[in-house]
């Protein structure tokens, strides 16, 4: 969606090396969460970034790390990747107002791991 | 916590019928519920949404009624086009708007 950065959009690792995926939220918008979907699947919930802290986590291992900048911008790093990692990763870019809240994908960044 | 149930794809129709994709989904308190599309390669849009019981979301000749004493938000549309061909999740939100839990998915072809 316009406004929602993710870099890059496709990469090719091999199994066993370290990557990270970048999100820039939209203007406004402080607070992050990633989604890993795995072909053919829905996405599911990796974790979510506020004012620069991991507020909520799903249930992903421990190799699925991530930081928030000042900027809101945030970053996912997956270490020690695996062949089961293979997938797209969409970031989320939200805002929460006094009666309402903003929730936005980006495109994603589709991830190989040969 | 939240889950989502859609009926198994893939659904495949002729352009001009009626679609209906079921969804039903259980939650803790009271959810906002959305419906999302996927085209080939691409990432999610937004189709409708609908924050409180008996409200009813609509975009694009698609429409949705949260039922909450069904616990259901089925996504129905009149007459589909080919363009329509997608894949179709819904989820609900978790009351304080932190995570959404996604459905398998419903994989719609529409064959001209």
């Amino acid at each position: 969606d316009a406004g929602v950065t993710q870099s890059p959009t496709h990469l090719i690792k091999t199994r066993g090396q370290q990557v990270t995926l970048r999100c820039s939220p939209k203007s406004g918008h402080d607070t992050v969460s990633w989604y890993q979907q795995a072909l053919g699947q829905g996405p599911q919930f990796i974790f979510q970034y506020y004012e620069e802290e991991e507020r909520q986590r799903g249930n992903f291992p421990d190799r699925f790390s991530g930081h928030q900048f000042p900027n809101y911008s945030s970053e996912l790093n997956v270490n020690a990747l695996l062949l089961g990692d293979s997938a797209l990763y969409l970031c989320a870019s939200i805002y929460y107002g006094w009666a309402n809240y903003g929730y936005t994908f980006g495109s994603g960044t589709r991830l190989t791991v040969v | 916590g939240n889950s989502v149930t859609q009926m198994e794809g893939p659904v495949t129709l002729s352009e001009e019928a009626f679609l209906t994709i079921n969804c039903t989904y259980t939650a803790t308190g009271y959810p906002s519920l959305f419906w999302y599309v996927q085209y080939p390669g691409e990432g999610l849009q937004l189709l409708l949404k609908a924050t409180k019981a008996d409200d009813k979301g609509s975009n694009k000749g698609f429409e949705a009624t949260y039922r909450k004493e069904t616990t259901s938000f089925h996504l129905e549309k009149g007459s589909v086009q080919v363009s329509d061909s997608a894949v179709y999740f819904c989820a609900p939100l978790s009351a304080y708007g932190q995570n959404f839990v996604f459905g398998p998915g419903t994989r719609l072809s529409v064959l001209p």
